[in-house]
């Protein structure tokens, strides 16, 4: 594919209930990043994966939260035990390092929490 | 450790007129800057981006921003703003050095363009 692809584009859940959100990179891009976007926080950093190396996991709210990515592509965030204020779009970007490190968006998951 | 400040959560030109988006930045290390545009329900696309060189970037769509050091700022501008300009805007920094180089962004412009 050209660009970053998420799914699903919505997802509405029950609280409580947990989800997981997928990413696909560009072919090629070897760092990964999630961001989340809601009303109240902005556009905040929440994981960021670079080749073979241990995760950057700063940015996540609470030990609800967790990501993985498999075989330096794919990448999947999981929310545990959603609560209502987790609802927000979930961004994901990659990037191919080299000089500039600029990101590449994909056009987000929306998630609301009922 | 990284921040922005964009200054107007709201804009309004004219069809035809200068657009000028303001983002003030602060970093501990030198900073790469840039500037993403989002439009309703999409995600974010890179518009321009400042990491080393000509302190004066340009971009696509016929944007353009300068990166001042010593005012610290890096705002956008436009010289004469198109209806499909009208769209929410980020400035955001990041590091330029160090592993991790996730964007902090600044907390949006909402730019709407009058006819």
């Amino acid at each position: 594919g050209a660009g970053v692809s998420q799914s699903p584009s919505n997802k509405v859940t029950e609280k409580g209930k947990d989800v997981e959100l997928r990413c696909d990179p560009i072919s090629g891009h070897t760092a990964l990043y999630w961001y989340r976007q809601s009303l109240g926080q902005g556009l905040e950093f929440l994981i960021y994966f670079q080749g073979n190396s241990a995760p950057d996991k700063s940015g996540l709210p609470s030990d609800r939260f967790s990501a993985e990515r498999t075989g330096g592509s794919v990448s999947t965030l999981t929310i545990q035990r959603t609560q209502q204020e987790d609802s927000a779009v979930y961004l994901c970007a990659g990037s191919s390092g080299g000089s500039s490190y600029e990101q590449y968006f994909g056009p987000g998951t929306r998630l609301t929490v009922t | 450790a990284q921040s922005v400040t964009q200054l107007g959560s709201h804009v309004s030109v004219s069809e035809g007129a200068l657009v000028l988006l303001r983002c003030n930045y602060s970093s501990s290390v030198p900073p790469y800057l840039f500037w993403y545009v989002q439009y309703p329900n999409q995600g974010l696309q890179l518009l321009l981006k400042y990491t080393t060189g000509a302190t004066l970037v340009k971009g696509i769509n016929g944007f353009e921003a300068e990166f001042k050091k010593s005012e610290t700022s890096f705002h956008l501008t436009k010289p004469s703003a198109h209806m499909s300009d009208a769209a929410e805007y980020f400035c955001a920094v990041s590091a330029s050095s160090g592993s991790a180089r996730q964007l902090t962004f600044g907390s949006g412009t909402q730019l709407t363009v009058l006819p």
